[in-house]
């Protein structure tokens, strides 16, 4: 079967950097995608990874290894707004998104 | 700039009632999904559609149907409600120029209990 697996919850300091795994297994392998979802909102788009390597945007950035089925999204000088749910979805080989369950990310103070 | 819009946000059925939601898209997209989000697990596709007046089934389509009469309207209906339906539904549209980046564009949610 397909799986996403990722840590349920994470808690960080505000100013920290604070690291998300995702670890996937698919059929087929079209991209990984990272959404962010602030609680009782809608899910948004983050970052997109197709290539091995890192892919930065801002405080955010995001890993890919695809020989290791790994992903991580890399959150920098973390700001309470950053608390939210992180999202990891792989898109397989018929190109449907697979979810993972979700990262709920907690900043303190 | 409305972009996905979803009604109801909220609602409470009866085992056994039926329901649509609608969802509405103001970005001239092309492909629209209707997923289910429920604790503890990933969202799962219900039913999707790449165009109008084409449906599909996603990876959870049993209890659903859905139609897409206009190209900027997605139907989820429930014909006889279940308990086991009770969920939090998000419509999420796409356009296929953006089929690199896969971005989604969802709508904020319909929250629905079903007793």
């Amino acid at each position: 079967g397909q799986n996403i697996d990722q840590p349920t919850e994470m808690t960080a300091t505000e100013g920290a950097i604070v690291q998300i795994n995702c670890t996937y297994q698919t059929s087929g392998f079209n991209g990984l995608f990272w959404y962010q979802q602030h609680a009782g909102e809608a899910p948004t788009f983050l970052s997109y990874n197709v290539l091995d390597g890192l892919e930065e945007k801002g405080r955010f950035s995001s890993f890919l290894s695809r020989s290791k089925g790994y992903s991580y999204l890399l959150l920098k000088e973390l700001q309470m707004k950053d608390s939210a749910s992180y999202l990891c979805a792989v898109r397989d080989s018929n190109y449907q998104l697979i979810w993972g369950a979700g990262t709920k990310l907690i900043i303190k103070p | 700039n409305a972009g996905v819009t979803q009604t109801p946000k909220f609602r409470v059925l009866k085992t056994g009632q039926s329901m649509t939601l609608l969802c509405a898209q103001d970005m001239n997209h092309e492909y629209m999904y209707w997923y289910r989000q429920d604790p503890g697990m990933g969202l799962r596709l219900i039913h999707y559609s790449v165009g109008e007046g084409t449906t599909a089934k996603g990876e959870v389509p049993d209890g659903y149907n859905v139609s897409r009469l206009k190209k900027q309207n997605f139907l989820l209906g429930l014909e006889s409600a279940a308990p086991s339906q009770t969920s939090v539904y998000f419509c999420a549209s796409k356009s296929p120029e953006r089929e690199n980046t896969g971005e989604l564009f969802f709508g904020e949610g319909s929250r629905l209990t079903v007793l």
